[in-house]
């Protein structure tokens, strides 16, 4: 049972490429989430899904694309890196009790 | 929306208890709280979840007065290893599952 995965735990892109940062999770949770954490900060949700077809926006949404075909994968788009897109990026899924979320290990990204 | 406040930073000693506290003004009556822990270059960890009242587990109590607009975290005899940031976790509005965590607490504890 791994949990909730992230790949890749490191990238580095230039101002304007794409690029998905990939989270799958094996516990079957319907409900999974975004976060953003820039350096020092804390975190902030970007998109979150709550079953396979479901997705909605967070508290910063722009600039990222999510979609949601299985229960197992919420991959995270970035349409066009931009240098305020530096940050690391969690994945989470709820199980349990609502509210009650198991995160990946994160995604650090740096755009030039 | 759901605003969250907590202070940006406490000092303890080992052996203390600490009390974190979070101002939600704006969540529903079935909406519940829950606070994690996180250590540097980790993701968040759960700690505890409440809806009312006094939620004991074994690691942390968490009380939730009856107008819900602030719960508190205590960690009853701190030790080194709960240096950490912890965070307050609502849902953002009324009817979405949007969850927004508060600013974080860096708990520093001394020897």
């Amino acid at each position: 049972n791994a949990g909730v995965t992230q790949t890749p735990k490191f990238q580095v892109l230039k101002t304007g490429q794409s690029m998905t940062l990939q989270c799958a999770q094996d516990m079957n949770h319907e409900y999974m989430s975004w976060y953003r954490q820039d350096p020092g900060m804390g975190l902030r949700l970007i998109h979150y899904s709550v079953g396979a077809g479901i997705t909605d926006q967070g508290e910063v949404p722009n600039g990222y694309n999510v979609s949601r075909s299985t229960t197992e994968d919420f991959p995270l788009r970035l349409l066009s890196a931009a240098p305020s897109q530096t940050s690391v990026y969690f994945c989470a899924s709820e199980g349990g009790a609502p509210g009650e979320l198991f995160f990946g290990e994160g995604s650090r990204l740096t755009v030039l | 929306l759901a605003k969250t406040t907590q202070p940006i930073s406490m000092d303890s000693y080992e052996g203390q208890e600490v009390n974190i506290t979070c101002s939600h003004n704006n969540i529903a009556t079935n909406d519940y709280i829950t606070w994690y822990q996180q250590f540097p270059s980790q993701g968040p960890r759960f700690i505890i979840q409440g809806y009312k009242t006094k939620v004991t587990n074994e690691v942390a109590s968490l009380f939730i007065p009856a107008d819900r607009k602030s719960s508190t975290l205590s960690l009853p005899r701190v030790s080194l290893s709960d240096t950490a940031v912890y965070y307050c976790l609502v849902p953002m509005d009324t009817g979405r599952r949007a969850l927004t965590f508060g600013s974080g607490t860096r708990l520093q504890v001394q020897p």
